[in-house]
């Protein structure tokens, strides 16, 4: 079955201390997305990867960091800076050639800061 | 500043009746939208989506109308089922330059009473 998988499904973690956020996708997609998701809010795009060992930051990347070892993994740090780190995370990927294609989706995972 | 915007947080519906979905964007050279389903605590799911050279494109009990003119594209459904209840998301995306970044709207939430 192809597909994201992101783990674990909820996470809590004390004030101060980093996490990481896995994201796996087994679609052989070139492009990755982290969102972010509050309460009453749209999707907030993190950071993005269209190719392996390349990202750009997103509309609110300040207090993340990620890398993109393999085209397969796309791993998320909420970092100590990050003011609101509690919140819906969301990875997504897609195909990059062509003209019009659609993002899909991993479960989420729930971050919960002490 | 909202570049897609859907304008009623919350729509109500009876089972059997037609469901319609609002979405306006502001940015003209947006040439690609979709439609996504999203339920607590889970990833959205892609439903349908169109491209700027038409303007309906159907899916089943799904279609999806786009008046560029208007800057305006609606979601309709028909007929509603009390599983459709969700919040619905309308996206666009601009591929100039193989640009595959997706401008989400905050999402619509849709109750299809029995």
């Amino acid at each position: 079955d192809g597909g994201i998988t992101q783990s674990p499904k909820y996470l809590f973690r004390k004030e101060g201390q980093n996490v990481t956020l896995s994201c796996e996708q087994n679609l052989n997609h070139d492009a990755m997305y982290w969102y972010r998701q509050d309460p009453g809010q749209g999707l907030r795009l993190i950071y993005y990867s269209q190719i392996v060992n390349d990202f750009q930051k997103g509309d609110i990347a300040e207090g993340y960091s990620v890398s993109r070892e393999k085209k397969e993994s796309f791993p998320l740090t909420v970092t100590s800076a990050q003011k609101n780190p509690t919140a819906f995370y969301l990875c997504a990927s897609s195909i990059v050639l062509g003209n019009y294609n659609e993002q899909f989706f991993g479960p989420g995972t729930r971050l919960t800061v002490l | 500043d909202q570049q897609v915007k859907q304008n009623s947080p919350s729509l109500s519906v009876q089972e059997g009746r037609i469901s319609i979905l609002n979405c306006d964007y502001t940015n003209s050279m947006f040439d690609y939208f979709l439609w996504y389903k999203k339920y607590p605590a889970e990833g959205p799911t892609f439903l349908i989506s169109i491209s700027s050279i038409k303007d309906k494109n159907e899916d089943g009990r799904f279609t999806v109308f786009l008046n560029k003119s208007a800057k305006h594209l609606s979601l309709h459904i028909v007929p509603s089922q009390p599983g459709d209840s969700a919040v619905y998301f309308c996206a666009a995306s601009n591929h100039a330059g193989n640009n595959r970044k997706l401008i989400w709207g905050l999402g619509t939430s849709l109750a299809v009473n029995p």
